[in-house]
């Protein structure tokens, strides 16, 4: 089992939709979770930490259930800007260290 | 978030050469990273890279493979050695912030390789 998953998509949705992805991970000794966003030939931008609570970015949303080892990321109003590949992130320790494992990325359409 | 650079942004190289890409950070860091993100694929973690002391190499990697330095908190090299066509990819160097609560990182703009 990867110790991250993500569904890879695509998502195809019409702009203004809402999308919702979610990303599983393994290692229930997880702290830290992360969502970027890759656009095509660049580097991933972080977009958002993952709190235990769930945070809010204007349109962006991200949930941690621990107990189900998830967490997701809901956008809300889609732009066609937001067209891009969703990557989670899940920091792990491992050989007394931190390592950021990622998920394979959800990619989005959003369409006119 | 720090501003990081990369040299040189892609090179098309020949087999069994070896390439050194460069990683220069505008602020003193403690951990940095290098990635590879194969065609299609998502980031897997090469091996971190601490001022100071070796360099510590995820399953798969090896130092001979891909040598890499640290002489100061803000400059990192990785060395792609021996190359052969599985090596074509794209390398990312990261440092870890310090924002929200913890671990966060923060990618260079990658280097573009392809070997023939």
């Amino acid at each position: 089992r990867k110790e991250v998953e993500q569904d890879p998509g695509p998502f195809n949705v019409p702009e203004g939709a809402t999308v919702a992805f979610n990303c599983t991970y393994s290692n229930s000794a997880s702290q830290s979770f992360f969502w970027y966003r890759q656009d095509c030939r660049k580097e991933p931008k972080l977009l958002m930490s993952v709190y235990s609570s769930g945070n809010e970015d204007g349109r962006f949303t991200a949930q941690l259930n621990r107990a189900s080892q998830y967490i997701s990321l809901l956008i809300r109003d889609s732009k066609l800007s937001d067209s891009a590949t969703y990557l989670c992130a899940v920091n792990i320790i491992r050989d007394s260290s931190y390592k950021l494992i990622f998920g394979s990325g959800t990619r989005l359409l959003v369409r006119p | 978030s720090a501003v990081i650079s990369q040299k040189p942004s892609r090179d098309i190289c020949q087999r069994g050469t070896s390439l050194t890409i460069q990683c220069q950070v505008d602020s003193q860091v403690t951990m940095m990273f290098w990635y590879r993100q194969q065609p299609g694929q998502s980031l897997t973690l090469i091996a971190t890279a601490n001022q100071g002391s070796e360099a510590t190499y995820e399953s798969g990697f090896v130092i001979d493979k891909f040598p890499i330095s640290r002489p100061n908190l803000t400059f990192s090299t990785l060395t792609v050695s021996n190359m052969s066509p599985e090596d074509s990819s794209i390398y990312l160097c990261s440092v870890e912030g310090f924002q929200g609560q913890g671990n966060e990182q923060f990618f260079g703009p990658g280097t573009r390789l392809t070997v023939l």
